[in-house]
């Protein structure tokens, strides 16, 4: 049983395009997040919600919209899709209490062509 | 500003030998400190964590780490590294009111592994 899935695993799209990206976790986690991993492999947090709210926005695009229909899942949706954009996005969950760590989904790289 | 540092961006050692990757954090607080491992096309895995008590911690696959409050380090260590241990390492410092409201990784430290 995969605690935390992503689909696609790979994207190749071309620029100007919208996708999507899913997420879910069976591990009953209440948090969830997205990660931005570069191609020099810096992983850089995205977002992050608790409960199906927004906790953690850093700073990101407005072309990139997460959206979460339930606790186990938050799906990453991207407008107008940009050559930078490329890079592997990974979900992962966390119970949200104190002293825990977050598991991770096997990532999606997605590549803007 | 939170930040963690990974001074070597990759390091080479033969099958065996020992292994001590270096991660030095800046954080007001008291942090609560993860090392994660990623293995080629996968995603992150976590080694160990570390968040009160003892400071020396155990982890997964042999590895181990030290917390040193006066060094604001976390250096994680294997006493006889295997082929399979070639991976990214990523050293991570979990801020906010829990440790997991925002974490923020190191760069990486490569790992390759001469048989």
């Amino acid at each position: 049983d995969t605690a935390v899935s992503q689909t696609p695993k790979y994207l190749v799209t071309q620029m100007g395009n919208d996708k999507s990206i899913k997420c879910e976790q069976n591990l009953g986690h209440d948090t969830m997040y997205w990660y931005k991993q570069d191609s020099k492999k810096f992983l850089k947090i995205m977002f992050s919600y608790n409960n199906k709210e927004l906790i953690i926005n850093e700073t990101v695009p407005n072309r990139f919209s997460p959206k979460s229909p339930d606790k186990a899942h938050l799906n990453l949706h991207i407008n107008s899709l940009e050559l930078g954009d490329s890079a592997v996005y990974f979900c992962a969950s966390s119970p949200f209490t104190g002293g825990t760590e977050a598991f991770f989904g096997q990532g999606t790289r997605l590549t803007v062509v | 500003a939170q930040s963690v540092t990974q001074p070597d961006i990759h390091i080479t050692v033969s099958e065996g030998a020992s292994l001590e990757l270096r991660c030095n954090y800046s954080y007001g607080a008291t942090p609560y400190l993860f090392w994660y491992v990623q293995s080629p096309g996968q995603g992150l895995q976590l080694l160990l964590k570390y968040f009160s008590g003892d400071t020396l911690v155990q982890g997964i696959k042999g590895f181990e780490a030290e917390f040193k409050r006066s060094q604001s380090s976390f250096n994680l260590r294997k006493p006889s590294v295997h082929w399979s241990d070639a991976a990214e390492y990523f050293c991570a410092v979990g801020v906010g009111k829990t440790s997991y409201d925002k974490v923020i990784f190191g760069p990486g430290t490569s790992l390759s592994v001469i048989p």
